[in-house]
């Protein structure tokens, strides 16, 4: 059974950094693009970032380029998602989400991590 | 980047009854689009992929048409159960874009 298990979210201040992670199991981590969608109190979804299977290839949103960061280790089953410069408009529930074979297709989801930015 | 709409935004409908949410591209996508079912509180769920292929587990009344830039999501029997928003995506080109979302009530 797939599972993946966000941690890390919380209340920060404008400018902070924060760093997300996402526990993965019950499939073959190192294979499989993984990506971060987010969605904004009240709001439809926003994809934020996605990473290849290696590792090796990485793409943003350009609402976030520059700030975040994807990563992924292997060897833990665990992604990652670095966020500085954080701003008001980040505020949202942060959900790491498994791609199907195809990158862009999100076939499973976490349960969110709820990030707000706010003095 | 290609912007999705769809339409309605919201429904109300009867048990039973036959429901169509439209989900139109800027741009011509193929048929690389899916939909997602989300419930009051909970994560997103992977309901249809490139354009008619039911996820494993999700039941038969849902469906998917479509190609280009017009698609469709037709639930054929509304259930209880179906009480949820709707998204369509796409994914042809990066960034992967989402609708607006569809909330779907029962009368």
């Amino acid at each position: 059974e797939v599972q993946l298990l966000e941690s890390g979210g919380g209340l920060v201040q404008p400018g902070a950094s924060l760093r997300l992670s996402c526990a993965a199991s019950g499939f073959t981590f190192s294979t499989q693009a993984m990506s971060w969608v987010r969605q904004a109190p009240g709001k439809g979804l926003e994809w934020v970032s996605t990473i290849s299977g290696r590792g090796s290839g990485t793409s943003y949103a350009d609402s976030v380029k520059g700030r975040f960061t994807i990563s992924r280790d292997s060897s833990k089953n665990t992604l990652h998602l670095l966020m500085k410069g954080l701003r008001a408009e980040d505020t949202a529930v942060y959900y790491c989400v498994k791609d199907q074979t195809v990158a862009g297709t999100f076939d499973f989801w976490g349960q969110g991590t709820l990030v707000t930015v706010s003095s | 980047d290609i912007q999705m709409t769809q339409s309605p935004s919201s429904l109300s409908a009867s048990v039973g009854d036959r429901v169509t949410i439209a989900c139109q591209a800027s741009h011509d996508i193929t048929n690389y689009l899916n939909w997602y079912q989300q419930k009051p509180g909970r994560a997103p769920k992977l309901l249809i992929y490139d354009t008619y292929h039911l996820k494993s587990g999700v039941p038969s009344r849902f469906s998917g048409s479509g190609s280009a830039t017009h698609f469709t999501l037709t639930i054929s029997s509304l259930q209880p159960e179906d009480m949820a928003t709707y998204y369509c995506q796409q994914y042809d080109n990066v960034p992967w874009t989402f609708g607006q979302g569809t909330k779907v009530e029962i009368k």
